[in-house]
Parts: C-alpha cells; structure tokens; sequence
C-alpha cells in the first residue's frame, strides 16, 4: 500500500506570492490534516479535512486556506506569503474514525525569501 | 486550556542505555495520547497509541505509560540504539478528533 505523498518536497518562494502544496492521502484514507512544524513552535494543525469538507480549523489566519477533492486529494494555498512561513508542512490521512490511526507524509520544506 | 508538555526537552545518552521521556497534558475531554518518533527531515512515524483504559502499551523496545488521574505518560526506550536518535513527539487528542501537540525531546544516542 503507497504511503502518503507530497509534492513538492521543497520550495523557495518570496515574500508576498503564494503558494499551493499538494497530499495524496493513502488509498481508502477520507481524511487529510495539514500541519505547519517549525523548530521554535513544534507541530501545530492548520485543519482537517474529510470527504471534502473541513471538520476541524487550528488557529492560523485566513491566509491559510485547503480544500479537498472527491478522490480524497488535498491542497494547501497559502496566500501572501510571510518570511515567518518558512517551515515543513505536513500532511496525515487516516480513515477518519476518531481515535484513528494518522499516517504523515514526508513534509514539504517551504522556505520563504 | 489545552496544553501538552514534554521533558527534557533534548537528551544525550550511551548506545546500550535506556531513557524515559516525560509527557504532561491538560488537554480535555481526553480521547487518545500518542507517541510518534520523527527522524531528521521526515514526518512523524507512530510508536504507540493509548486510550483512556489503557496504562501500558509496548512496540519493541517502546514502552509507552499512561495515568490519565495525573494527565502524565511517558515513554521508556530499552537498550537505546544509534538509529534511536530523532524527535520523539506526544499527542493528546480531545474528543472530536482535534490534535494537541507537544514540541517534542531531542534525542540523540552516541557510541
């Protein structure tokens, strides 16, 4: 069974543009996390999502937005960007049963100039 | 306020000799705690999870305790090797499937 995948692995981009990440969740997984890891502030959650809707919003401003597609792929767009947004993003599918297993991805390394 | 707290915060010991990392939370209602390992520039992989019946939970040499009465866990690691070295991170999910991380102990095993 394929694991979790992200694309890209690594970006550079400059203040004020935007940015897209993209997660194939593991086949069969409805639900997709996005998480935003930095050395200073650990793992914080951005947001669930479940068969194409969000179910859960950590506390990141509307700069930060996702979206999910009926074949359970997700995307994270992250407008106007912030040198303070450099960071590894991941994402965790898992069936979406609460107590469920979360399964990440390999993270995509955001560095913004 | 829902919170997770670990200890140390970094770690260094002797290939061959065990280690505990400390978890603290108050988050609440309490669903789940879990334990994940992350080596250096990887996402998280899951060692343990627990649920509020549970008080001991092992995965090899991970040995993972919970007291939900005292909100502590805490992970023991036997006979540590070099490939032990990472990031060991604590989770406490609320009821909801809403995430509470800690910001992890460095761990790091020498020869």
């Amino acid at each position: 069974k394929a694991g979790v995948t992200q694309t890209p692995r690594y970006l550079i981009k400059t203040r004020g543009q935007q940015v897209t990440l993209s997660c194939s969740p593991i086949s069969g997984h409805r639900s997709v996390s996005w998480y935003q890891q930095t050395p200073g502030q650990g793992l914080q959650f951005l947001f669930e999502y479940f068969s194409e809707t969000q179910r859960n919003k950590g506390n990141f401003p509307g700069r930060f937005s996702g979206r999910q597609f009926s074949n359970s792929r997700s995307e994270m767009n992250v407008s106007t960007l912030e040198l303070g947004d450099s960071a590894l993003y991941l994402c965790a599918s898992s069936g979406g049963q609460e107590g469920g297993e979360q399964y990440f991805g390999p993270g995509t390394r955001l560095t913004v100039t | 306020k829902n919170q997770v707290e670990q200890s140390p915060q970094s770690l260094i010991i002797l290939e061959g000799k065990n280690c505990t990392l400390q978890c603290n939370y108050t988050v609440s209602p309490f669903s789940n705690l879990r334990w994940y390992k992350q080596d250096t520039g990887r996402g998280p992989v899951s060692l343990t999870i627990m649920t509020f019946s549970e008080n001991t939970k092992s995965n090899g040499r991970y040995t993972a305790t919970l007291d939900a009465d005292t909100k502590q866990s805490s992970l023991h690691i036997t006979a540590s090797q070099l490939s032990d070295s990472a990031s060991y991170i604590c989770v406490v999910s609320r009821t909801g499937n809403q995430f509470y991380f800690g910001t992890g102990t460095s761990l790091t095993v020498i020869p």
